[in-house]
């Protein structure tokens, strides 16, 4: 099994509103990683969580804030975000390091 | 730091015809660097990577060759096919960080039929 699963699919959500984005892996995988991707450019890194305990903000807005609840499960709370935090915000996972990474389907987010 | 150039930001090729795509990379210390192909609306899939120590990777129609001393690698697909449609990234890990991938502006791969 070397999926990664993020659910919702799609969300939308007003500026006041707080929302939590969810993502499971069952690879055994000891790294997880949140991602913003804006269209037509890569992924970047915003979080990094190795062996359940966070190892890298990207100098986030305290809008989004990460939770590791255990070494299958990572969320992203959402709240107060702005328009231009509408993108596809992506899950991935490795063993250790960034070495073979696998990528969720992603999170179409939308700020209205 | 790290900066990963890749060219061209968009291919266009026949079906059937050979498909390459060359990134270059800044830090001699890289030692890792991943293929991933993003098809619309879905998240970017691992399809091939190559170690530092190895020049050549091959895996059915996709391979991807480094040159060290360049500080260059390239995807090559061959025998395209519709369903290779889709961005391309190239990436490598610099050694001053084990999680952070360092990624190419993406290549938009076209094949026409």
């Amino acid at each position: 099994d070397t999926e990664v699963t993020q659910t919702p699919k799609h969300l939308v959500m007003g500026m006041t509103n707080k929302k939590s984005l969810k993502c499971e892996q069952h690879m055994g995988h000891r790294a997880m990683y949140w991602y913003k991707q804006k269209a037509k450019k890569p992924p970047e890194l915003m979080f990094v969580y190795s062996y359940e305990k966070l190892s890298i903000n990207e100098s986030v807005p305290s809008r989004f804030s990460p939770e590791c609840p255990n070494s299958s499960l990572l969320n992203l709370h959402l709240h107060a975000l702005q328009p231009e935090d509408s993108a596809l915000y992506l899950c991935a996972s490795s063993q250790e390091k960034a070495v073979e990474a696998f990528f969720g389907q992603g999170t179409r987010l939308t700020v209205v | 730091g790290e900066n990963v150039e890749q060219h061209p930001s968009t291919l266009s090729v026949q079906e059937g015809d050979s498909a390459v795509i060359k990134c270059t990379y800044s830090d001699s210390a890289s030692n890792y660097f991943p293929w991933y192909k993003q098809e619309l609306g879905k998240g970017p899939q691992l399809i091939i990577d190559i170690r530092s120590n190895v020049g050549e990777k091959k895996d059915q129609r996709i391979a991807v060759t480094l040159n060290k001393t360049a500080k260059h690698f390239s995807l090559h697909i061959t025998e395209t096919q519709p369903e290779d449609s889709a961005v391309y990234f190239c990436a490598s890990i610099p050694p001053a960080s084990n999680y952070q991938l360092i990624w190419g502006a993406g290549t938009k791969l076209i094949i026409k039929p």
